[in-house]
């Protein structure tokens, strides 16, 4: 079985300022990791992915996300964030033995303040 | 740009009314799936199906049906909307091989029942 905890259900933090929204998994085997946004009254679009080999993934917008195998977190980050950040942010995990069925984490909601 | 189209983006309707909210994809995936998500933003899955004539009920209990005659289309029906039903409902699809590639969402429905 596999698990998504997001460990924040809000962040706030000022324009121009870091931010890091921290997500942590459960698996048993070997997990693709993925990172989506979603903006008001939208799907969700895909931020970027883990599948293998280097551990920092960059991905569209400025965010990364760095894959710890040891703290089994998948944590994302910006640099300088802006108010169009603002947004919900899903954490998402599978594996090879799941079919393809990715299990969510619970979302963070991002809130940019001028 | 969405080749996951999902109609109406809203609906407001009265109860006991049959509804039936619509999912189509252009990229010839053979898996898709139905998430409920709530205010406070986690998504449910509540169908997916892997493929033609394939249907699976999801992790959360849902009065709604859905059917795959087709392999784009992925319509999700309720056959007496109550109010308990007004959310959002979130259509994605995904490719067959392996769980490397992630799902592409619809822009979803946000169904209100009165």
């Amino acid at each position: 079985a596999q698990s998504v905890t997001q460990l924040d259900s809000q962040v706030p933090v000022f324009e121009e300022a870091p931010v890091e929204l921290r997500c942590n998994y459960s698996s048993s085997v070997s997990v693709y990791l993925f990172w989506y946004v979603q903006y008001p009254n939208q799907g969700l679009q895909l931020l970027l992915k883990y599948l293998s080999g280097s551990t920092l993934v960059k991905g569209i917008n400025g965010f990364e996300a760095e894959f710890n195998k040891s703290q089994t977190s998948f944590h994302l980050r910006k640099p300088s964030v802006h108010i169009s950040d603002t947004a919900e942010y899903f954490c998402a995990v599978t594996n090879n033995n799941a079919g393809n069925m990715l299990t969510f984490g619970g979302g963070t909601r991002l809130m940019v303040k001028p | 740009e969405a080749d996951i189209y999902q109609t109406p983006r809203y609906l407001v309707i009265g109860t006991g009314k049959k509804i039936t909210l619509e999912c189509s994809q252009t990229m010839g995936h053979d898996k898709m799936y139905w998430y409920q998500q709530d205010p406070g933003m986690e998504l449910h899955l509540i169908h997916y199906s892997y493929g033609v004539n394939s249907t699976e009920k999801g992790d959360l209990s849902s009065e709604s049906t859905v059917s795959r005659i087709r392999t784009e289309h992925f319509p999700l029906t309720l056959e007496s909307a109550r109010p308990s039903h007004t959310s959002q409902y979130l259509c994605a699809s995904s490719e067959s091989d392996g769980g490397a590639v992630g799902y592409t969402f619809g822009s979803g429905t946000r169904l209100t029942v009165v």
